[in-house]
């Protein structure tokens, strides 16, 4: 099982560079997130979409957009790339909404902006 | 201001010595406490939770405590193993549409054979 599959697994990009960073989920997951991981502040919720056609801002979305292509795509843009996006990115599914489920987290982007 | 604290950075065990990692929160809406591992260049990996109307949950060597009047939980491991080496993570969660989860800043733990 792929479970969760993030695309590209690294990218360089210059301040003001624009780039969406793919997740595809086989789980039948209904809910999706995006997370970035900085040193010594876990992980911080960027968008969330808890089901299919809706999404909603996390803990840090400035600076980001969302598109929750179908049940098992959500994609995370950034239009104007800053240095300060510099992280590693997580996309992260669950099954069901009003739920606890643990969510299950693909293997991350690591982002960097020079 | 961060709702879910990991106050140790690091910690590091002898193999075979029990592991002890804290966690403490400060919302008390939160009523859903789960862990998760974390290897280098790999995605998290959930590995024990425990809601709010329970004070222990156990999973082989895995077992959190909780205690919700001092908003404490901790994540015991015995015995200890060189492969349990990683970045563990304290997240919580409390009843909302999206199943958010809000998490620690990590403990990074290293078992010494």
């Amino acid at each position: 099982n792929a479970g969760v599959t993030q695309t590209p697994k690294f990218q360089v990009l210059k301040t003001g560079q624009s780039m969406t960073l793919q997740c595809a989920q086989d789980m039948n997951h209904n809910s999706m997130y995006w997370y970035r991981q900085d040193p010594g502040m876990g992980l911080r919720l960027i968008y969330y979409s808890a089901s299919e056609g809706t999404t909603d801002k996390g803990e840090v979305p400035n600076g980001y957009n969302v598109s929750r292509l179908n049940k098992r795509e959500f994609s995370l843009r950034l239009e104007s790339a800053a240095p300060s996006q510099t992280s590693v990115y997580f996309c992260a599914s669950s099954s069901i909404s009003y739920s606890n489920q643990p969510q299950h987290f693909g293997d991350g982007t690591r982002l960097s902006i020079l | 201001d961060q709702q879910v604290k990991q106050n140790s950075p690091s910690l590091s065990v002898q193999e075979g010595r029990i592991s002890i990692l804290n966690c403490d929160y400060t919302n008390s809406m939160f009523d859903y406490f789960l862990w998760y591992k974390k290897y280098p260049a790999e995605g998290p990996t959930f590995l024990i939770s425990i809601s709010s109307i329970k004070d222990k949950n156990e999973d082989g060597r895995f077992t959190v405590f909780l205690n919700k009047s001092a908003k404490h939980l901790s994540l015991h491991i015995v015995p200890s193993q060189p492969g349990d080496s990683a970045v563990y993570f304290c997240a919580a969660s409390g009843l909302n549409a999206g199943n958010m989860l809000t998490f620690g800043g990590g403990t990074r733990l290293m078992v010494k054979p």
